[in-house]
């Protein structure tokens, strides 16, 4: 069973810039969920989806947006970039949500310049 | 709102030591417990979890944890640690019926061979 796939693996992009990221989850998997990894916050969510809604969403400013497509895979996009939206942005799956283990890819670096 | 506290950030062992990492957190319902493992260049990985029985759960390369309600406590533990086992640890805890898990910041351990 293939796991959960993210591209681009790394990107560079300026500021004021947008970027796209996307993530193919586990087959049969309909949570999708996208964390902020950087060396001092740790893991932050940013939102997770279920079935093309958005069901949960964390404390990140609305230039960070999401969204699911029919077949579970999953976007995020960041508009006018910032030197401080660089980081690694994990996407996870898993089967239901609610507490059931979460499955990560490999992750997308995005360095801000 | 739930919190994840991982005392130790940065643990440095020599190899065989024995490994002892703290996960706190603050919610005092019904949870679902993890540790996840990020392995340098490699993304994150399921190492254990507990969702109820027996509460001294075993997970892959040797590693457990027991949880200790009472202390609000998920503490991961290794008798004797590898060269092999430098990577990054993080706990997280979910709330039945959230669908999110919220994550500490993590704990860089370093093992000397």
């Amino acid at each position: 069973k293939a796991g959960v796939t993210q591209t681009p693996r790394y990107l560079i992009k300026t500021r004021g810039q947008q970027v796209t990221l996307s993530c193919s989850p586990i087959s049969g998997h309909r949570s999708v969920s996208w964390y902020q990894q950087t060396p001092g916050q740790g893991l932050q969510f940013l939102f997770e989806y279920f079935s093309e809604t958005q069901r949960n969403k964390g404390n990140f400013p609305g230039r960070f947006s999401g969204r699911q497509f029919s077949n579970s895979r999953s976007e995020m996009n960041v508009s006018t970039l910032e030197l401080g939206d660089s980081a690694l942005y994990l996407c996870a799956s898993s089967a239901q949500g609610g507490g059931n283990t979460i499955y990560f890819g490999e992750g997308s670096w995005l360095t801000v310049v | 709102a739930q919190s994840v506290s991982q005392h130790n950030h940065h643990v440095i062992l020599s190899e065989a030591a024995s490994l002892e990492l703290g996960c706190n957190y603050s919610y005092g319902g019904t949870v679902n417990l993890f540790w996840y493992v990020q392995y340098p260049g490699q993304h994150l990985q399921l190492l254990l979890k507990y969702f109820s029985g027996d509460p001294l759960v075993k997970g892959i390369k040797g590693f457990e944890a027991e949880f200790i309600k009472s202390k609000f406590s998920f503490n991961l533990r290794k008798p004797s640690v590898q060269w092999s086992d430098t990577a990054e640890y993080f706990c997280a805890v979910n709330v039945r019926g959230s669908y999110i898990p919220t994550f500490g910041r993590g704990t860089s351990l370093i093992v000397h061979p």
